[in-house]
């Protein structure tokens, strides 16, 4: 049973536009949430994170908002750029006693059309 | 942020053989993990690195097939053992320095089983 889903595999943004990504997760315990960039032939790259105490974090072209009632998280891109073509992964964890270990959607591809 | 460096980035390897992949981290770190990334699916957690102990394996993994070791802070290895074509995938190498922090990526290593 996945605890994470990034219901489209998908999505296709024209240069400039906003591209929304989301990621639904099923327990409520997890309290922190993170998104990742993800290059052929390279390793997931860290972009942003927010913790449960938070709705919104920003960080340049990258906002991620996190709803807790409908365990929701978003990452927004604005403006979009041929560059941010891409996979993205949603993370989420649990900062409870020994628990370090991140949970991973399975992704979205990210096109960004010039 | 860390950087880490791991090898081979890709192989190509006979059914019943075994590899062991390295990775290499700039600085010392709390935790390392591996993850296998099969194709079209998420980054999934094959066991916790422990520093001087041995790993801690997700169910569905087991020592006798990856066997892991940590001789220090900053470097790990993972083997595949006996491998089978099911084991090609990208085995991912991370670290992190905190609970509730980022995880580092290696660049992943490409594992073909013919």
């Amino acid at each position: 049973d996945q605890q994470v889903k990034q219901n489209s595999p998908s999505l296709s943004v024209q240069e400039g536009r906003i591209s929304i990504l989301n990621c639904d997760y099923t327990n409520s315990m997890f309290d922190y949430f993170l998104w990742y960039k993800k290059y052929p032939a390279e390793g997931p790259t860290f972009l942003i994170s927010i913790s449960s105490i938070k709705d919104k974090n920003e960080d340049g072209r990258f906002t991620v908002f996190l709803n807790k009632s409908a365990k929701h998280l978003s990452l927004h891109i604005v403006p979009s750029q041929p560059g941010d073509s891409a996979v993205y992964f949603c993370a989420v964890a649990y900062s409870g006693a020994g628990s370090y270990q991140l949970t991973f959607g399975k992704g979205t591809k990210l096109s960004v059309i010039p | 942020s860390a950087v880490i460096s791991q090898k081979p980035s890709r192989d190509i390897c006979q059914r019943g053989t075994s590899l062991t992949i390295q990775c290499q981290v700039d600085s010392q770190v709390t935790m390392m993990f591996w993850y296998r990334q099969q194709p079209g699916q998420s980054l999934t957690l094959i066991a916790t690195a422990n520093q001087g102990s041995e790993a801690t394996y997700e169910s569905g993994f087991v020592i006798d097939k990856f066997p892991i070791s940590r001789p220090n802070l900053t470097f790990s290895t993972l083997t595949v053992s006996n491998m089978s074509p099911e084991d090609s995938s990208i085995y991912l190498c991370s670290a992190q320095r905190d609970r509730n922090t980022e995880a580092f990526f290696g660049q992943g290593t490409r594992l073909t089983v013919v």
